[in-house]
């Protein structure tokens, strides 16, 4: 396994279109996670999933944006009517139910851009 | 939720061993303290994971006192690819997921 990936790497789009990114997490992961990560500043948690349940999400996500994880495997993360202060890096990651574990894959990230 | 705060920024020289102090006064109980490494234009890579006293892996060490108040990072022998934002989280994997915010980290820089 060659760990978490993202589709694209780069996203460039107009103000008020809609996007969508594809995260593929590694294979035996059942946890799946959703960051937003602007310049100079840490990533800021969005949501995750277990399994294919959406178990929470943060107040960051405003109803412009959808995730779903539909077989539980990899998921999407839908921006619509996107906006200037969208722009940002999009990172997802993965982990294993484990008893004390923390550790969180993380896949390169898509970075968006809104002009 | 445990807030964590680090400085903003370190220098130091390759072949010096750094430490990269955390400070969490509200940590709970069942919180794990988490350190991990970001390089620009990456995702964060985990370094190490600590509940109390210390902790040693191939590539740093954690130790966290008594008291759970704090912690620090020790990275020894670092070298001009150790430059990276370092981040300290303290959460749980079972409670808060993936809940614990990263703050903004501490950004090494290490000068030849």
């Amino acid at each position: 396994d060659t760990g978490v990936s993202q589709d694209p790497r780069h996203k460039i789009t107009k103000r008020g279109q809609n996007v969508t990114f594809r995260c593929d997490p590694i294979s035996e992961h059942n946890r799946l996670y959703w960051y937003r990560q602007t310049l100079g500043q840490g990533p800021e948690f969005l949501t995750y999933f277990q399994n294919e349940a959406q178990l929470e999400k943060s107040r960051l996500l405003s109803d412009r944006f959808s995730a779903e994880r539909p077989k539980g495997s990899f998921s999407t993360l839908e921006i619509q009517r996107t906006e200037q202060g969208d722009s940002a890096m999009y990172l997802c990651a993965s982990s294993s139910r484990q008893d004390h574990s923390y550790e969180q894959y993380f896949g390169p990230g898509t970075r968006l851009t809104v002009t | 939720l445990a807030k964590t705060t680090q400085p903003i920024s370190m220098d130091s020289y390759e072949g010096q061993e750094v430490n990269i102090t955390c400070s969490h006064n509200n940590i709970a109980t069942n919180d794990y303290i988490t350190w991990y490494q970001q390089f620009p234009s990456q995702g964060p890579r985990f370094i190490i994971q600590g509940y109390k006293t210390k902790v040693t892996n191939e590539v740093a060490s954690l130790f966290i006192p008594a008291d759970r108040k704090s912690s620090t990072l020790s990275l020894p022998r670092v070298s001009l690819s150790d430059t990276a934002v370092y981040y300290c989280l303290v959460g749980t994997h079972l409670d808060n997921a993936g809940k614990s915010t990263f703050g903004d980290g501490t950004t090494l820089t290490v000068k030849p």
